[in-house]
């Protein structure tokens, strides 16, 4: 059974603060590790598609890394605000399958003004 | 540019009653088309995803079942719903394998 584990499951931080977490997927038949932010109310939506072992991405104040030979990715925050508020998902994609994304629970996250 | 619609938002049905969801894409052809579920408590999790007209692949055994009538067009039905189906259901598309996914707004479904 594949797994797709994100950590941790919810962090209330205050306005400023950085903060990090973490995405864990099977570190074999790699293909595709996906980011997306899901705000209450609305859709969830891509922040990163990362490919390759190695690869940093970043987005004003967001960015992410990726292991794929163990098998984690990171996505930070630099001084989160309050409109960070919200679940982050990771989503993983193996190469062997088509179009088959396993996606992590999502960490909540909360910004305290 | 391109964009997804789904419906409807809400929805309560009584158990055994059938269902239809319908996802429609615009602005893009022969997207790739997808159906999740969120349950209470629990991540998102692929139910079925299509490559094209008549094509649907299903990843998890259900009494769901989809279908792709037209090139944008993804329906997720049931002959009788089950209390067990009450949740988040979500349609999305992406141009291909491998690229990001653009979601729908979501129809919160309670079987009563």
């Amino acid at each position: 059974i594949l797994n797709v584990e994100q950590s941790p499951q919810s962090l209330h931080v205050q306005e400023g603060d950085s903060t990090n977490f973490t995405c864990s997927f099977p570190s074999s038949n790699f293909y595709a590790l996906h980011w997306y932010r899901w705000e209450t109310a609305k859709s969830p939506e891509a922040l990163f598609v990362m490919t390759l072992n190695g690869d940093e991405k970043k987005k004003g104040r967001i960015s992410a890394t990726l292991n794929t030979k163990e098998g984690y990715s990171y996505l930070y925050i630099k001084g989160s605000q309050p409109e960070d508020s919200a679940t982050y998902l990771c989503a993983f994609m193996m190469g062997t399958s088509y179009d088959k994304v396993i996606f992590g629970p999502g960490t909540s996250l909360s910004v305290i003004p | 540019s391109q964009t997804i619609h789904q419906w409807p938002a809400t929805l309560v049905q009584p158990v055994g009653s059938p269902l239809s969801l319908e996802c429609t894409v615009e602005g893009t052809s022969n997207p790739n088309l997808y159906w999740y579920r969120q349950a209470a408590g629990r991540g998102l999790q692929l139910l079925f995803y299509s490559v094209g007209i008549g094509q649907i692949s299903s990843e998890v055994p259900q009494n769901l079942s989809a279908s792709r009538p037209q090139d944008r067009q993804f329906i997720l039905s049931s002959k009788k719903l089950l209390l067990s189906d009450s949740g988040f259901y979500l349609c999305a598309w992406s141009e291909d394998r491998g690229t990001e996914a653009f979601f729908g707004q979501g129809t919160r479904l309670t079987v009563v």
